[in-house]
């Protein structure tokens, strides 16, 4: 039973298109996060929600909007996609981090490539 | 400014020596936490180990250890008796306890492990 899971795995485009990735967790976290990888595997965060408010949104153009219908799902829309879009978009999730410096481990979806043509 | 910063783009060891993968960062948050990940070559992104700010002993779990040097501000990965699968991408992140609570990654190591 995969505990984060994203669909669809690969995503191949045009350039202009409009695209959505899906993510769905079964851990009964309250978090959950997108994170884009470049192609130089740069790892880089791009919104989070928390119980389905948005609680970071990175300077991303705004052709990306995320949306959480519950917390347990998390939706990526990218409108007229460009060819810089291309990349690894990871969706994770965790129980809220707190003050405090408990772990609250990040377990990250699978990853759906995305290649903008 | 760069918050994590991991100095080797890419490292080789022989099978069954130990390795250590250098992370260091910078914060003036006094309660933060460092992980590890792996990232083999079929992508997925692996949760290594952990480390507290305020933890006073090393995190150990099974043959990874962090070696935690708080007033140096690093928290290198150590990967003993090393395996052909530990071949991967290894990315440190930090975790501040203010802020956008998000982790931040660093650059990654690439280790090649040879037989």
């Amino acid at each position: 039973d995969t505990a984060v899971s994203q669909t669809p795995k690969y995503l191949v485009t045009q350039m202009g298109n409009d695209k959505s990735i899906k993510c769905e967790q079964n851990l009964g976290h309250d978090t959950m996060y997108w994170y884009k990888q470049d192609s130089k595997k740069f790892l880089k965060i791009m919104f989070s929600y928390n119980n389905k408010e948005l609680i970071i949104n990175e300077t991303v153009p705004n052709r990306f909007s995320p949306k959480s219908p519950d917390k347990a799902h998390l939706n990526l829309h990218i409108n007229s996609l460009e060819l810089g879009d291309s990349a690894v978009y990871f969706c994770a999730s965790s129980q809220f981090p707190g003050q405090g410096t408990g772990a609250n481990v990040l377990t990250f979806g699978a990853g759906s490539r995305l290649t903008v043509l | 400014a760069q918050k994590i910063t991991q100095t080797q783009p890419g490292m080789f060891v022989q099978e069954k020596e130990a390795v250590t993968l250098d992370c260091t960062y910078d914060t003036s948050d006094p309660s933060y936490g460092l992980f590890w990940y792996k990232q083999p070559s079929s992508g997925e992104m692996i949760f290594l180990i952990y480390q507290g700010s305020y933890d006073q002993q090393n995190a150990t779990e099974g043959r990874y250890s962090l070696n935690f040097q708080k007033a140096r501000k690093s928290a290198n990965l150590v990967i003993s008796a090393s395996q052909l699968g530990d071949s991967a991408m290894y990315f440190c992140a930090m975790r501040e306890s203010t802020g956008r609570r998000a982790l931040t990654f660093g650059s990654g190591t690439r280790l090649q492990v040879q037989p």
